[in-house]
């Protein structure tokens, strides 16, 4: 069974911080993984998807890696800013790949 | 391009009664997808539709039921409801049902049952 874990669960940083946010998982046959960003009594908003084939994906600010060999991913966030403040989820296939497994989540706080 | 609407916004429902919340995917996506959310977890997988056929099915029991119409819009049917249905349900849609496709969500449902 597959299980995703988010460490840590909670980050307080201040504005303009380099930050790294990490997902683990147990199973390392996965068909991608996604980042999702959440903010308070919202939906999920997608921020990055690594193919299985992939190692790393970059959007703006955002670098994601995979590596599914030791079950591992990271999220890194540049020069962080107060609106970065928000829970972000990691989720990876289950094994029939028809659904998402997710972590609990890092809720991130970025002081100005 | 709208994205994955949601509706209702907010539901108040009480103990054993029935709801039904609606999902409309992404113009041109085919598979939509159900998620529960309780406070403080992440999102928990409850079904997913592709081509009004149901694809897979999470640990949820039979009180939940799903539905995909012609248009690819969705119905998510939750009866004889318990306090402990109280969450955010989101709805998700991709391209295709395969998970190499990238799964977008919608604002969610809050429900809340008292």
């Amino acid at each position: 069974k597959q299980e995703v874990t988010q460490i840590p669960a909670a980050l307080s940083v201040p504005e303009g911080e380099n930050l790294v946010l990490n997902c683990s998982f147990t199973d390392s046959a996965i068909y991608n993984l996604q980042w999702f960003r959440q903010d308070p009594g919202k939906g999920l908003t997608s921020l990055l998807l690594i193919q299985s084939s992939q190692r790393e994906q970059t959007s703006g600010r955002l670098n994601a890696s995979l590596d599914k060999s030791s079950g591992r991913s990271t999220l890194y966030i540049a020069a962080s800013q107060p609106g970065d403040s928000a829970t972000y989820l990691c989720a990876v296939s289950n094994q029939a790949g028809t659904a998402l497994i997710f972590g609990k989540g890092t809720t991130l706080s970025v002081s100005s | 391009d709208a994205g994955v609407t949601q509706s209702p916004t907010h539901l108040i429902k009480t103990r054993g009664q029935q709801v039904t919340l609606r999902c409309s995917p992404i113009s041109g996506h085919k598979s939509v997808s159900w998620y529960q959310q309780v406070l403080g977890q992440g999102p928990q997988f409850i079904f997913q539709y592709y081509e009004k056929e149901e694809r897979g099915r999470g640990n949820f029991p039979d009180r939940f039921s799903a539905r995909q119409f012609p248009n690819y819009s969705s119905e998510l049917n939750v009866n004889a409801l318990l306090l402990g249905d109280s969450a955010l349900y989101l709805c998700a849609s991709s391209a295709q049902p395969g998970l190499a496709n990238e799964q977008y969500f919608g604002p969610g449902t809050r429900l809340t049952v008292t």
